[in-house]
């Protein structure tokens, strides 16, 4: 079976650094995306990584090591906007047609 | 560019009954999937298109049946609604080997 762990709730204050982490244990790897999802909304696509290392992208990075199957989404200089629920997803195969998602991490940015 | 549109936004079924979810894209993608969101617990994959003329199952496809009607359109039945079919459906598209999944607004499904 297909497994991603993520924690359940992030709480950080305005203007701070969080970090969302996510381990995943699956038959396939080819590579690992970040979504946001607001509530009553949709998820929308944020980051992704195929090789070990940072990827930035605004405010938001994301970081995959493949060695220890985990990532990480860091938001920075957060905003009330940003909270929201965040997802992380591995795709499973070479032509990306399978994906499986984590349970995803609330974040509630207080002022 | 409308994007991925889903009808309906909101349905509610009896135990028993069916229904047809409506999905299209406008974004020339190949690839098409649907999911179910229950709270929780993520997205999880019930089926997905790579092409048209194409189905496979994904994680949780019991239940359901799907078609793929053209480029354009994917559509997900419930031939006999369940209680535990209850969830929040999202349709999705991408270029086939891209990362990047573009979602519907979703349907809320509610079955008695």
């Amino acid at each position: 079976g297909q497994s991603l762990e993520q924690p359940s709730e992030v709480t950080a204050v305005e203007g701070a650094i969080v970090q969302i982490n996510c381990t995943y244990q699956t038959s396939g790897f080819y590579g690992l995306s970040w979504y946001q999802q607001h509530d009553g909304g949709a998820p929308t696509f944020l980051s992704y990584n195929a090789l070990d290392g940072l990827e930035e992208t605004g405010r938001f990075s994301s970081f995959l090591s493949r060695s220890d199957s985990y990532g990480y989404l860091l938001l920075q200089e957060l905003q009330m906007k940003d909270s929201a629920s965040y997802f992380c997803a591995v795709r499973l195969d070479n032509y990306g047609q399978n994906f499986v998602f984590g349970p995803g991490t609330r974040l509630s940015v207080l002022p | 560019n409308a994007g991925v549109t889903q009808t309906p936004k909101f349905q509610v079924l009896k135990t028993g009954q069916s229904m047809t979810l409506q999905c299209a894209q406008d974004m020339n993608h190949n690839s098409m999937y649907w999911y179910r969101q229950d709270p929780g617990m993520g997205l999880r994959l019930i089926y997905y298109s790579a092409s048209e003329g194409t189905t496979d199952k994904g994680e949780v496809p019991n239940g359901y049946n799907v078609s793929r009607l053209n480029k354009r359109e994917f559509s997900l039945r419930l031939e006999s609604a369940a209680p535990s079919q209850t969830s929040v459906y999202f349709c999705a598209s991408t270029l086939t080997g891209l990362e990047t999944q573009y979602f519907g607004p979703g349907t809320r499904l509610l079955v008695l």
